[in-house]
């Protein structure tokens, strides 16, 4: 059984769409991460809930959303895609705010 | 603040060589730190990690130290296959924070 399992794992669309990604973890664990990765490989936090609730909202555009329905997932809604938000997007948890990450696959987000 | 500074790469060494990628951090509090391994088109996976000042993390024939004194969580293997050619993050995180503060990634290519 996967532990973190998010999809799609690819998603390519067109500029001005909206677009959203489902992130699942099955290991009980209360906080939950998207992470973006550029072309460079350089990671960055984007948001982190703690049983459901946002702890963190790093810089980024108001265009993306995160959604926690329970607390085994994390989903992340993107409206309006620019050529910029081209990336891998993983979505990650941990057990809580202290201890180690376990990430998913990754979605390669291509906007063209 | 939290960072961590990596030794820049592409790293290529050959097979059986011995590895050493360097990495250095700054943080409030003390925190715990991680290296994380991303092979070709996959997510992180945790490959080791250490909680406290001169615990030695160690997996897959890989090791580091958590020095205090030098703030370095340097990376070591004896030697190195053809099949640990991937991307590695470093990484830690403070208590109380709620994320994960990465390195820059160095990319290390094993040749035959």
């Amino acid at each position: 059984d996967t532990a973190v399992s998010q999809t799609p794992k690819y998603l390519v669309t067109q500029m001005g769409n909206d677009k959203s990604i489902k992130c699942e973890q099955n290991l009980g664990h209360d906080t939950m991460y998207w992470y973006k990765q550029d072309s460079k490989k350089f990671l960055k936090i984007m948001f982190s809930y703690n049983n459901k609730e946002l702890i963190i909202n790093e810089t980024v555009p108001n265009r993306f959303s995160p959604k926690s329905p329970d607390k085994a997932h994390l989903n992340l809604h993107i409206n309006s895609l620019e050529l910029g938000d081209s990336a891998v997007y993983f979505c990650a948890s941990s057990q809580n705010r202290e201890t180690e990450a376990f990430f998913g696959q990754g979605t390669r987000l291509t906007v063209v | 603040g939290n960072s961590v500074t990596q030794m820049e790469g592409p790293v290529t060494l050959s097979e059986e060589a011995f590895l050493t990628i360097n990495c250095t951090y700054t943080a409030t509090g003390y925190p715990s730190l991680f290296w994380y391994v991303q092979y070709p088109g996959e997510g992180l996976q945790l490959l080791l990690k250490a909680t406290k000042a001169d615990d030695k993390g160690s997996n897959k024939g890989f090791e580091a130290t958590y020095r205090k004194e030098t703030t370095s969580f340097h990376l070591e293997k004896g030697s190195v296959q053809v099949s640990d050619s991937a991307v590695y993050f470093c990484a830690l995180k403070t208590r109380g924070a709620n994320n994960l503060f990465f390195g820059t990634g160095t990319r290390l290519t094993v040749i035959p």
